[in-house]
């Protein structure tokens, strides 16, 4: 079986500051983890994507994510937010092949950005 | 290039009506979703279609069906529709290999009255 926990359903941040949305997995398989992006009223668009090739994964905007198989997680982080990465982000966990093909994904972090 | 298509964007129903929202996708992908977004919940997945002529539950399939109809398109089939089934539905599409992306639809604003 397979789930995704994100922790924290909202987070705050000043521009320029920081961006840490957490993520732990659980995995019967080897897992393949993914981060969304989703603005307000449209569907849902990739951020980054875990290959087994490396751990510290880079995405769009800016954005990049660490796979620590030892600490089950796959944080999301950016060095300096900007007002206009305010957005809802979910992390998502699938396996290859078979029953793990489902696509799982967590609750979702509200990320609001204050000038 | 559409990518995934729903249909329709919003949609009123009473308890009891039935209806069917659409899904296509033109990018050839074998594997197919349908999800329910609530507010604080996330994406729930419904049902899923790993590839034509398969379909499985998800983690919410109660009082849904689902139809792999082609390679093409997956309709999500509301048989009596209760007021707990007014969400936001989302369709997605991926090719049934290692680290590929899923693309979604627009989604399906469903209000059930």
């Amino acid at each position: 079986a397979q789930s995704v926990t994100q922790l924290g359903s909202h987070v705050s941040v000043s521009e320029g500051a920081l961006v840490l949305l957490r993520c732990n997995y659980s995995s019967s398989v080897p897992p393949y983890l993914f981060w969304y992006v989703q603005y307000p009223n449209q569907g849902l668009q990739l951020l980054l994507k875990y290959t087994s090739a490396a751990t510290l994964v880079k995405g769009i905007n800016g954005f990049e994510a660490e796979f620590k198989k030892s600490e089950t997680s796959f944080h999301l982080t950016k060095p300096s937010a900007h007002m206009s990465d305010a957005a809802e982000y979910f992390c998502a966990v699938s396996g290859y092949g078979g029953a793990t093909n489902k696509l799982i994904f967590g609750t979702g972090t509200l990320l609001a950005v204050q000038p | 290039n559409a990518g995934v298509t729903q249909t329709p964007k919003f949609q009123v129903l009473k308890t009891g009506q039935s209806m069917t929202l659409q899904c296509a996708q033109d990018m050839n992908h074998n594997s197919m979703y349908w999800y329910r977004q609530d507010p604080g919940m996330g994406l729930r997945l419904i049902y899923y279609s790993a590839s034509e002529g398969t379909t499985d539950k998800g983690e919410v399939p109660n009082g849904y069906n689902v139809s792999r109809l082609n390679k093409r398109e997956f309709s999500l089939r509301l048989e009596s529709a209760a007021p707990s089934q007014t969400s936001v539905y989302f369709c997605a599409s991926l090719f049934r290999a290692r680290n590929t992306e899923a693309f979604f639809g627009q989604g399906t604003r469903l209000t059930v009255v």
